[in-house]
């Protein structure tokens, strides 16, 4: 079945570090990719999405690319921020209406 | 801005009790879905609907609870009897058929002593 599998936290990173997290799937045919980002005591937000291979979703700074041959849609950033301490959650569907979400990574960024 | 509402936003009750939780989706929106998030477990699906009809709910523990869309503006998920077990937030999210994104809401955070 679809499934979405993404880097363990927690992380932890200074002010203006680079940011990566790590987020493959598996799924048969061509699903939407969605980068959804948590602030403590909110819902999820989405953050980015991609809808077709090579797509690059971006958003605040973060950026994602579809790779169909590596199955993966890793979110980066190039300077992160203390406002960007959240929870991120990478997730996918097929149809827009069974959602797969992966088990969310913790970030702190530390002034 | 149009947003998912959810009420109560904090619940706090004694095991046995039934609680029932409210989401309000966005106007127009035709899906509903119902999440569970815990430390443990993360965000687990529990029930969805399209055009208020249950098309899943086999996350759900169908002994205690139940979900329900009395009409396009509400849907409701009521725990009877609540169990400690169940203390965890509830999300509510909207979305549109044919467009591939979840709006979601502020959640219920769910304590039972």
């Amino acid at each position: 079945g679809d499934s979405v599998t993404q880097m363990e936290g927690p992380v932890t990173l200074s002010e203006e570090a680079f940011l990566t997290i790590n987020c493959t799937y598996t799924a048969t045919g061509y699903p939407s990719l969605f980068w959804y980002v948590q602030y403590p005591g909110e819902g999820l937000q989405l953050l980015l999405k991609a809808t077709k291979a090579d797509d690059k979703g971006s958003n605040k700074g973060f950026e994602a690319t579809y790779r169909k041959e590596t199955t993966s849609f890793h979110l980066e950033k190039g300077s992160v921020q203390v406002s960007d301490s959240a929870v991120y959650f990478c997730a996918l569907t097929r149809s827009g209406n069974q959602f797969y979400f992966g088990t969310g990574t913790s970030l702190t960024v530390i002034p | 801005d149009a947003r998912v509402t959810q009420t109560p936003r904090d619940k706090v009750t004694e095991m046995g009790q039934e609680v029932t939780m409210r989401c309000q989706p966005i106007l127009g929106h035709n899906t509903v879905f119902w999440y569970r998030q815990t430390m443990m477990q993360g965000l687990e699906l529990l029930a969805y609907f399209r055009n208020r009809a249950p098309l899943d709910d086999s996350g759900m523990p169908k002994d205690r609870f139940s979900a329900e869309m009395p009409d396009a503006t509400l849907a409701t998920l009521k725990i009877q009897p609540s169990e400690p077990r169940d203390s965890a937030v509830y999300f509510c999210a909207s979305g549109y058929d044919g467009y591939n994104e979840q709006f979601f809401g502020p959640g219920t955070r769910l304590t039972v002593l």
